[in-house]
This record gives C-alpha cells, sequence and structure tokens, in this order.
C-alpha cells in the first residue's frame, strides 16, 4: 500500500490559518487522499478527501500537488476545538476497507 | 440519526474471557468495520464487512471473529481474551467500499484485559 508521511507534530495560533503537510510520494494515479481528525478521546472524523483537484468544504481545504506526490490539509482560521491529530490517508480504488492510519500530526493550538 | 454507536464504553476482563463488541448503525450503510487503537498509533483494521453476510480480514483479524446478519449491526468477538488485545476498539460505516466515500466512525470502546 502506497504510505503517507507526516511531521509527528505542529503547532499554530489561534484565529490564524494552519497548514499540514503529507507526502505520498509512492501515490498511484486513481489512489483517493483523505483526511481525518481524532480529538481527544473519541473516534476519528472525517475532515475532507479529494483525487486531483483541490477541494474545499465547511471544515477545510485541500491543496493537491499536480504531481498528486503531497498535499496540503488547510485550517483556514484555527480554533481551539481544532486540536487533534490529523491523519493523511491514501485510499486504493476497490475499496476503502484499506484505509490504512499512521501516526499522524498532532495539532497544537496556542490560545 | 444516531450515527454509529457501540456498546459498551468501558470493559475489563480476564484472560481467557470472551465477550462481544457491540456496533450498530442507522444510516442504512452497507460498509462496516472493526480498528483497533493501541497507545500512541495509528489505526490498524481488524475486520470489515461489505455488506449482510459478507465478512472479510483486514491487517490484524487474528483472536477476533465477525458476523453480519443484518445491515444495521456488525458485533466483533473475542473468544479468549488474551492481554495484546487491551486497545481501543472503533467501528466504522460508510454508504459502500468505494474510496470516495467518508467513513463515519463510533466513539470507541475501551478495552483492558488482565
Amino acid at each position: 500500500d502506497a504510505k503517507t508521511t507526516q511531521p509527528n507534530s505542529m503547532e499554530s495560533n489561534e484565529e490564524e490559518p494552519v497548514h499540514l503537510p503529507c507526502n505520498h510520494s509512492t501515490i498511484s494515479g486513481t489512489d483517493y487522499i483523505h483526511w481525518y481528525r481524532q480529538l481527544p478521546s473519541q473516534g476519528p472524523e472525517y475532515v475532507i478527501h479529494g483525487l486531483t483537484s483541490n477541494v474545499n468544504n465547511r471544515m477545510a481545504s485541500l491543496a493537491i500537488a499536480e504531481d498528486r506526490k503531497s498535499s496540503t490539509l488547510i485550517l483556514h482560521r484555527a480554533t481551539l476545538r481544532d486540536a487533534a491529530v490529523y491523519y493523511c490517508i491514501l485510499s486504493i480504488t476497490f475499496g476503502n476497507e484499506k484505509l490504512t492510519f499512521g501516526t499522524g500530526t498532532r495539532l497544537t493550538i496556542i490560545p | 440519526n444516531a450515527g454509529v454507536t457501540q456498546t459498551p464504553k468501558f470493559q475489563v476482563l480476564k484472560t481467557g474471557q470472551s465477550m462481544t463488541l457491540q456496533c450498530a448503525q442507522d444510516m442504512n450503510h452497507e460498509y462496516m468495520s472493526w480498528y483497533r487503537q493501541d497507545p500512541g498509533m495509528g489505526l490498524r483494521l481488524i475486520h470489515y464487512s461489505v455488506g449482510a453476510g459478507i465478512t472479510d480480514q483486514g491487517e490484524v483479524p487474528n483472536g477476533y471473529n465477525v458476523s453480519r446478519s443484518t445491515t444495521e449491526d456488525f458485533p466483533l468477538r473475542l473468544l479468549s481474551a488474551a492481554p495484546s488485545q487491551t486497545s481501543v476498539y472503533f467501528c466504522a460505516s460508510s454508504y459502500t467500499g468505494g474510496p470516495a466515500y467518508e467513513q463515519y466512525f463510533g466513539p470507541g470502546t475501551r478495552l483492558t484485559v488482565t
């Protein structure tokens, strides 16, 4: 399975934008890029996903590099409730049963 | 909608005991799965189901059994608990087993095996 690489931890100030990077240099042409987050003592929560084009939703934006070897999750205005572990995951095309969670990036928001 | 529900929230077992972790969803999702999360690690897939009557193994299936008799329910059975199965267990569901669909996770069951 294609793997992803994320920084172990990041810090950001409250009410400022946050850019969370993810490298996936072995991505195949049909892999989707998913982002989930996990707040303390909760189950993972879907954030956003995309294939080739940049994506926006109410929670975040996903910027995908033209060669698809990296992507960036953008939180436009971080709040304390955004403090969580963020996972960048690739899903293979015949089923998302193969979602593989790495250790993710622990995001700390500074008031 | 209640979403994905899991019971119990906490459980302590002795080595060799058996138990069933319950998972239910009310979103009419075809795809359901079980993950475990050990301290400081990401989630690992145990078993999954693409519909009623169909199940398959994930990354770490040993020591666990599943069945899927209805669309709504996907219980996980530990036949003979071992300390290595101490973990937090998450159930998830999605509309279908395709790569473009988001998964919805339950709140988790924290299991300790002594």
